[in-house]
């Protein structure tokens, strides 16, 4: 069982909007920044947000995130089959001084 | 450019050890900390070891405590996770990453290629 819990799939049409949860703890975070990444098939996992809502140059503004004290969100709108992927959510662990990643999310375009 | 190259990962016995190296280009190394992070066939990630910037302060995941080890040597741009003690389980491909900022072990926004740990009899 992770620290970070995920739904395992979410998956929605082309065109519409999915979103995804992360819940922790307050040593998680609700005290710390959250992070989400994408991993498509068969590559290695890309940063997609960091900040908890901030993206990197190059990340379009389909994707975004967000966080209500021990549970943060990741927004995907205008979903593309291209966004078929596992999302990551991760976060620092304040009391135990480790990083913990949530068991990831598939998501499927139908 | 940054780039990290992971090497090291083979095929080793239960009870082994095993040396996994991250040589690293395109940025100031020792201005970094950096993190080994590991993804089991099929699995999710899971981040084992952190360790500071020149001053070297380490960070690990219970699942390894006391069985893992990382360092880095600043004067080769590269990190280290030595393995002993190795499980089936430790089964994984093994990535370096480096975070967003100067001093994060958390929001890796650069990764290696991996590099794969086989633990088997």
């Amino acid at each position: 069982q992770s620290v970070l819990t995920q739904p395992p799939s979410v998956s929605a049409a082309p065109g519409q909007k999915v979103t995804i949860s992360c819940s922790g703890s307050s040593s998680t975070i609700g005290n710390n920044h959250v992070s989400w990444y994408q991993q498509l098939p068969g590559t290695v996992p890309k940063l997609l947000i960091y900040e908890t809502n901030k993206r990197p140059s190059g990340i379009p503004d389909r994707f975004s995130g967000s966080k209500s004290g021990t549970s943060a969100t990741l927004d995907i709108t205008g979903l593309q089959t291209g966004d078929e992927a596992d999302y990551y959510c991760g976060t620092w662990d304040s009391n135990l001084r480790v990083e913990f990643f949530g068991g990831g999310t598939k998501v499927t375009v139908l | 450019e940054v780039q990290l190259l992971e090497s090291g990962g083979d095929l080793v016995q239960p009870g082994g050890s095993l040396r996994l190296s991250c040589t690293a280009s395109g940025f100031t190394f020792d201005n970094h900390a950096m993190s080994w992070v590991r993804q089991a066939p099929g699995k999710g990630l899971e981040w084992l070891s952190g360790i500071g910037r020149s001053d070297g302060g380490t960070f690990y995941a219970d699942s390894v405590k006391g069985r893992f080890t990382i360092s880095r040597d600043n004067s080769k741009n590269t990190l280290f996770l030595q393995m002993n003690s190795l499980r089936v389980e430790d089964t994984a491909i093994y990535y370096c990453a480096k975070g967003h900022n100067l001093a994060s072990y958390s929001e890796l926004a650069y990764w290696g290629q991996g590099t794969l740990v086989t633990v088997s009899s």
